[in-house]
């Protein structure tokens, strides 16, 4: 399996511009996580779909920011209008029994709004 | 909640030192515990795990083992090189969520 795809691996943008993150989890994997990592804060959750479903979105920061996942294979994060402090490396992860195995995640998005 | 806490700051030492990174955990059930790490650039690769009381998880020199009794799970590696400069987080499992609770993370610098 190739692992969990991330793209784009970067992306500079201008403040109020949108921006949208792309993630393909393994295959066969039911659930899935998107992560924000800061220097300040760390890595934060921001939302996880559990069989495509989005089961908690608290720690999405802002309206600004909205997650999807219309099937098995593919999920978005949005951000929009974006801002300087969204800089981020955002990192999309997958599992499929947590508890056994873990998550595997991906590369991430270095994002950087200007 | 569960959680697991690391000790503060970064880690720096020289080559072929031993090291060790302390985690301990605070949960209400039996969680399975993890160890993972992000070199520079990547994203976190699981490093070792183990899921019951007293089980030992190892992996590329590093070892950690499940202990009930003092609700920690400290890693460990004998002799580090340069290349296990990383970052270090543990995680644990959150009750039948199928979600895990990381860590801050610790910063291990090696210098050769």
């Amino acid at each position: 399996d190739a692992g969990v795809i991330q793209s784009p691996r970067h992306e500079v943008t201008e403040m109020g511009q949108e921006v949208t993150l792309r993630c393909k989890p393994i295959s066969g994997h039911n659930s899935l996580f998107w992560y924000r990592q800061t220097m300040m804060r760390g890595l934060e959750l921001l939302i996880y779909f559990n069989n495509n479903v989005p089961i908690d979105d608290s720690g999405m920061p802002e309206d600004r920011f909205s997650a999807k996942m219309p099937n098995a294979s593919f999920s978005t994060l949005k951000i929009q209008p974006s801002e300087p402090r969204d800089s981020a490396v955002y990192f999309c992860a997958s599992s499929l029994g947590a508890f056994k195995d873990g998550y595997t995640f991906g590369s991430g998005t270095r994002l950087t709004v200007v | 909640g569960d959680s697991v806490t690391q000790m503060e700051g970064p880690v720096t030492l020289s080559e072929e030192a031993f090291l060790t990174i302390n985690c301990t955990y605070t949960a209400t059930g039996y969680p399975s515990l993890f160890w993972y790490v992000q070199y520079p650039g990547e994203g976190l690769q699981l490093l070792l795990k183990a899921t019951k009381a007293d089980d030992k998880g190892s992996n590329k020199g590093f070892e950690a083992t499940y202990r009930k009794e003092t609700t920690s799970f400290h890693l460990e590696k004998g002799s580090v090189q340069v290349s296990d400069s990383a970052v270090y987080f543990c995680a644990l499992s959150v009750g039948g969520n199928n979600r895990l609770a990381f860590g801050k993370g610790n910063q291990v610098v090696v210098i050769p």
